[in-house]
């Protein structure tokens, strides 16, 4: 059974003080891992997916990269409106290809 | 460029009762998957349409069922509705095709008391 676990469940930072967020995930061939970010009350907004071990990607404050047993998301000098859920989800190749998620991080960044 | 939407937001509804709950997919889309989100949890899977048909399913009751029209929007149905089912329903679509990234609304919130 795929499996999914997020570190920590939550976090505090002051605006600009960097970090990040863990996603250790158990699957039988990974075809793709996705970040999502959710705000309190609404649906999950896409950020990224990442398919192979070494890929990275970036959108403005955060990096998104890839191992074969996890993934981080790096968030550099963050601002009071990064603060969310952030929910990390993999996609099992071979499988019905029906994302798992983790329970997601709550970041809070204070001003 | 529509998003998925989703209606209605908000409901409150007494144990027992039954619900339908509404999604239109973001446009180019004709897959629509449906999750339940209870607080703090993350988004589980309940089902995926695809050509009208039910393709998969994940560990709900049969008091769970959905429905997808020929313009791919998609109902979810909860009968006999019980405290548990309260949480968030989040409908999210994707393109034709298995395995590519899907797409969220913003949810509707349904509280059973």
């Amino acid at each position: 059974e795929d499996q999914v676990t997020q570190s920590p469940e939550a976090l505090r930072l002051q605006e600009g003080e960097s970090s990040s967020l863990n996603c250790s995930y158990t699957v039988s061939g990974l075809r793709g891992l996705f970040w999502y970010r959710q705000d309190p009350g609404k649906g999950p907004e896409f950020l990224f997916t990442l398919y192979s071990a070494g890929e990275e990607k970036e959108k403005e404050r955060l990096k998104a990269t890839l191992t074969k047993k996890e993934s981080f998301l790096h968030i550099t000098a963050p601002k009071p409106e990064d603060s969310a859920t952030y929910l990390c989800a993999v996609q099992a190749a071979g499988g019905s290809y029906i994302p798992t998620f983790g329970r997601g991080t709550s970041l809070i960044v204070h001003p | 460029d529509a998003g998925v939407t989703q209606s209605p937001t908000h409901l409150i509804k007494t144990r027992g009762q039954q619900v339908t709950l509404r999604c239109s997919p973001k446009s180019g889309h004709d897959t629509v998957s449906w999750y339940q989100q209870a607080l703090g949890q993350g988004p589980q899977f309940i089902f995926q349409y695809y050509e009208e048909e039910e393709r998969q399913r994940g560990n709900f009751p049969d008091r769970f069922s959905g429905h997808q029209f020929p313009n791919y929007s998609s109902e979810l149905n909860v009968n006999a509705l019980l405290l548990g089912d309260s949480a968030l329903y989040l409908c999210a679509s994707s393109p034709g095709g298995r395995g590519n990234t899907i797409y969220f609304g913003e949810g509707s919130w349904l509280t059973v008391v």
